[in-house]
């Protein structure tokens, strides 16, 4: 079975560039979730997707940050512009859709901005 | 948001050593307790799904047991081999919904 997919794995922009990442989740999993890890934290969760409609983004700076998941599969996380505080790691996960079972990640994308 | 916390943040332990590590999180409203393995360049794997207060799980050399009424989990690896070295996160869902990390255990194991 394969496992979650994300693109780039690494990226280094100037603040005030944009970049995008995809996630491709596992086939079937109806929940996907964007989380941002800092170095020295946990990931924190920015946007959490039931099929293609938005469970939870409270932590998603809108103002910056959009993601969408078109047709309930792969996801687009984008940061326009990027700020240096964006340097982070961007995990995706999915799961089957129960909010107690087991999170399937992806190997992350690791985001410098300069 | 629930507040989940670990400690120590940092261990180094000589290979052979057994240590343990500690997830804290608010007793109530308990929904699940995870534990994710999160080795360098990898992606984050899950090691355990824990529901049940008194639950002991084992994988290996690792097990990990919960404590919904004090609101603990402790994850303890035996005989610890460089391989072991990762960082250890705990999750616990917010409410049921979505999962809250806690800032992970980096445990380096020296040959």
């Amino acid at each position: 079975e394969a496992g979650v997919a994300q693109s780039p794995r690494y990226k280094i922009i100037e603040k005030r560039q944009s970049v995008a990442f995809w996630c491709n989740p596992i086939s079937g999993h109806a929940t996907l979730y964007w989380y941002q890890q800092i170095l020295g934290q946990g990931p924190k969760l920015l946007i959490q997707f039931q099929n293609n409609g938005v469970v939870d983004d409270s932590q998603l700076p809108k103002d910056r940050f959009s993601a969408e998941r078109l047709k309930g599969v792969d996801s687009t996380l984008k940061i326009q512009p990027a700020k240096l505080e964006d340097s982070a790691v961007y995990l995706c996960a999915s799961s089957l859709g129960t909010n107690t079972g087991e999170l399937f990640f992806g190997e992350g994308s690791r985001l410098t901005v300069l | 948001i629930l507040n989940v916390e670990q400690s120590p943040q940092s261990l180094h332990v000589q290979e052979g050593d057994s240590t343990n590590f500690t997830c804290s999180f608010p007793s109530s409203n308990f929904y699940a307790l995870h534990w994710y393995r999160w080795e360098t360049a990898k992606s984050p794997e899950a090691l355990f799904v824990m529901t049940l207060n008194g639950d002991e799980k084992k994988k290996g050399r690792i097990s990990a047991t919960l404590n919904t009424k004090e609101g603990y989990s402790y994850l303890y690896i035996k005989g610890s081999q460089p391989e072991d070295s990762a960082t250890y996160l705990c999750a616990s869902p917010n409410y049921g919904q979505n999962f809250v990390f806690g800032p992970g255990t980096r445990l380096s194991v020296l040959p």
